[in-house]
């Protein structure tokens, strides 16, 4: 069974960097093809892609987020941490971490989310 | 990479059907048939429901369905039930290991 789970602050100031840990079970990057994304979802608001972090290590931005954004993996905790700097309100929504079987296939679980507010 | 368009609201009474279009560009949902549509219900993480234009996961009920004309991708919910009461996003490959999303519809079941 593949469970994700979000970490990471409830509140961060404008122009703070954000920090977030996706801790993961039930798979592995040692596994071929798999990736782990972040979306999120602002209050009321559609999804929006942001990354994803693939098992060669090879990462990818939504580019009209990119210059913000950075992802990384640690394989030995089974962890994915999103890192996005500059922070502003209209950042604030539900981060969820999701799992990805192979490149071409769609993020099939998800985290429950963690919610961010940006407010100074 | 815009988002894929999706009407705000579709409804239909129980045992009726609905149909939501995700409307998107030859540069993702027509150059691809790996478009996913995923169910949120409030305060709920989304649910994989389609993946592949028209294939379920295991556990899915078979009243949901997919299909893609050109760069128009529909999933239809076949005799709506009150438990179907929930947002829909439609979601796209496009390429280069990039990933679009719907706007995501509302469907009421009346």
């Amino acid at each position: 069974q593949i469970t994700l789970k979000e970490s990471g602050p409830t509140l961060v100031k404008p122009t703070q960097t954000l920090t977030l840990t996706c801790t993961f079970s039930g798979f592995s990057f040692t596994t071929t093809g798999v990736g782990v994304g972040w979306i999120r979802q602002p209050p009321g608001k559609a999804l929006e892609w942001l990354a994803v972090i693939h098992w060669t290590d090879d990462k990818r931005y939504n580019p009209s987020l990119k210059s913000r954004l950075t992802i990384t993996k640690d394989t030995s905790k089974d962890q994915v941490v999103l890192t996005m700097t500059n922070m502003d309100p209209v950042d604030t929504g539900t981060y969820h971490c999701a799992h990805r079987p192979h490149w071409d296939k769609p993020f099939d679980s998800w985290g429950q989310g963690t919610l961010v507010t940006v407010s100074a | 990479q815009s988002a894929l368009t999706q009407p705000r609201s579709v409804s239909g009474s129980p045992g009726q059907s609905v149909t939501i279009s995700c409307t998107g560009t030859s540069r993702d949902v027509g150059n691809y048939n790996h478009v996913s549509w995923y169910q949120q219900h409030p305060g709920k993480a989304p649910k994989l429901i389609i993946s592949d234009v028209n294939k379920r996961p295991s556990g899915v009920p078979d009243r949901f369905s997919g299909s893609k004309s050109v760069n128009t991708a529909s999933l239809t919910i076949s005799g709506l039930q009150a438990e179907d009461e929930a947002d829909y996003y439609c979601c796209s490959y496009a390429g280069n290991y990039l990933v679009v999303f719907g706007g995501g519809t509302q469907v009421t079941v009346l």
